[in-house]
């Protein structure tokens, strides 16, 4: 069982509808998180990042983390096609020095 | 400002070649990473810098793998005697400092071995 999971989709969605992306993690230890976007060919980029329980809202993304059923979550509100894309959630904690476990990625497609 | 960069973006070798990936990071970040993502998969991780420390390089596979950033500032990974499953994007990420989370990634460097 990987540390991390994460539903590989692909999610579709009409553009305009919120969409909510999810992890599940193993490791309580676990008390950073964050989501990463992810363009094909491209490097993941720094969406949000969260440490240890609640709630964290910036522009139309908010982060959830519920540390307690250890569970993460991403809504994006008002999707874009622009949002296409794919969504890494990635976690760490103290014992793991700096290093990042990632999930395997959403594939999430907004269609107009 | 600049982001970090990576070289070769696609680098093709043919099984038992030697080959050298470059990452340059954001300036004045003091931590630097490297992992590798497998086609479908997130990010594993293979090693860790702080400056030109190399602090922890459990993620690294084999001892065919080895990394090195000798002035603290741009990184090398080389991978020597390539093999099939060594295929994989590369991705350097840096961090402003040791013990900051946040990691900015670079576009990665596709490496097919044939």
């Amino acid at each position: 069982q990987k540390e991390v999971e994460q539903d590989p989709g692909p999610l579709s969605v009409p553009e305009g509808a919120i969409v909510s992306l999810n992890c599940t993690y193993s490791n309580s230890a676990f008390q950073y998180f964050m989501w990463y976007r992810q363009y094909s060919r491209k490097g993941p980029e720094l969406l949000m990042y969260t440490y240890s329980s609640g709630n964290k809202e910036d522009g139309r993304f908010t982060a959830q983390v519920d540390k307690s059923s250890k569970y993460i979550s991403l809504f994006i509100r008002d999707s874009q096609p622009s949002d296409s894309a794919t969504y890494l959630c990635a976690m760490s904690a103290e014992e793991y020095g700096n290093k990042l476990v990632f999930g395997a990625g959403t594939i999430l497609r907004v269609k107009s | 400002g600049a982001g970090v960069s990576q070289s070769p973006r696609y680098k093709v070798a043919k099984r038992g070649q030697d080959v050298a990936l470059r990452c340059d990071p954001i300036s004045g970040h003091v931590s630097l990473f490297w992992y590798q993502q497998a086609l479908g998969q997130g990010p594993e991780f293979l090693t860790y810098f702080q400056n030109e420390a190399q602090l922890d390089k459990s993620g690294l596979p084999s001892d065919r793998f080895f990394a090195e950033r000798p002035e603290g500032s741009v990184s090398t990974l080389k991978i020597q005697r390539t093999q099939q499953e060594d295929s994989a994007v590369y991705l350097c990420a840096s961090s402003l400092t040791y013990g900051s989370y946040e990691q900015y990634f670079g576009p990665g460097t596709r490496l097919t071995v044939t």
